[in-house]
């Protein structure tokens, strides 16, 4: 059964680097058809979707993150990792490690078959806080 | 940001339906499948439908979903005590290329 782990420091400050890994087992990393994710649940509120990255190293991060964060992945350690730069506060968070599967799916409508494209986390890591204070 | 836009928060009492709504643009709902989420107190978020309608095995038949043009639906029937939880729904948007959640939706069984 896959599972995912998030670890890194608890506290980080303010203008510094945080680094979190996230470690696989139970299934390789390097599935073609898995990207592997990177989100992030600030105190009390919703869902914020960090980044991705892809085995051979591709990645897609969020727009209003992207001049700040790295997401990188090791195969031969099956973990991949997020690092985020110049932190505030703002950063403090609960954060998550996910498995991101994409894919091309089809349907019949009316008789008539289409495709489509899907997208989903379906494994998620229990989380890890991450605080930004000095 | 949240870019979903869902109802801040529903509920029932046991064995009743609730619909929690989640509204979107073409670039997310519109051209591509709808996810939803669980996220009991304390825990971290759950896969409970993906692909608009589809649910992970061992996900209970009360929990169904929908979509429509640009917003999508989750419909819990028979509602039940441990149903209480944060939903969110999700999906990919072309224009970001990249993932957007709702902004929740707190269920309450009164």
């Amino acid at each position: 059964q896959l599972q995912l782990q998030e670890s890194g420091p608890g506290l980080v400050k303010p203008s510094e680097t945080l680094s979190l890994i996230c470690t696989v087992s139970g299934g390789s990393i390097s599935t073609r058809s898995n990207h592997w994710g990177w989100i992030r649940q600030p105190p009390g509120k919703g869902l914020e979707w960090i980044g991705s990255v892809y085995y051979s190293g591709s990645n897609y991060y969020n727009p209003s993150l992207r001049s700040r964060v790295v997401i990188s992945i090791d195969t031969s350690k099956n973990q991949f990792s997020l690092q985020l730069s110049s932190v505030t506060a703002a950063d403090t968070a609960l954060y998550y490690c996910a498995r991101d599967v994409r894919g091309k799916g089809r349907n019949m409508v009316r008789g008539v078959i289409s495709e489509y494209n899907y997208y989903y986390m379906d494994v998620w890591g229990k989380g890890t806080t991450v605080t930004v204070t000095s | 940001q949240s870019v979903l836009t869902q109802p801040p928060s529903e509920s029932g009492t046991p064995g009743q339906g609730v619909t929690i709504s989640c509204s979107g643009s073409t670039s997310n709902i519109g051209r591509n499948t709808v996810n939803w989420y669980q996220q009991l107190p304390g825990t971290a978020p759950e896969l409970l439908i993906y692909s608009n309608n589809q649910r992970p095995s061992g996900v209970p038949d009360r929990f169904s979903g929908s979509k429509s043009g640009t917003s999508a639906s989750l419909a819990i029937s028979g509602l039940q005590s441990e149903d209480e939880a944060d939903y969110y729904c999700a999906a990919w948007d072309d224009s970001l290329n990249g993932y957007v959640f709702g902004t929740g939706s707190r269920v309450t069984v009164l």
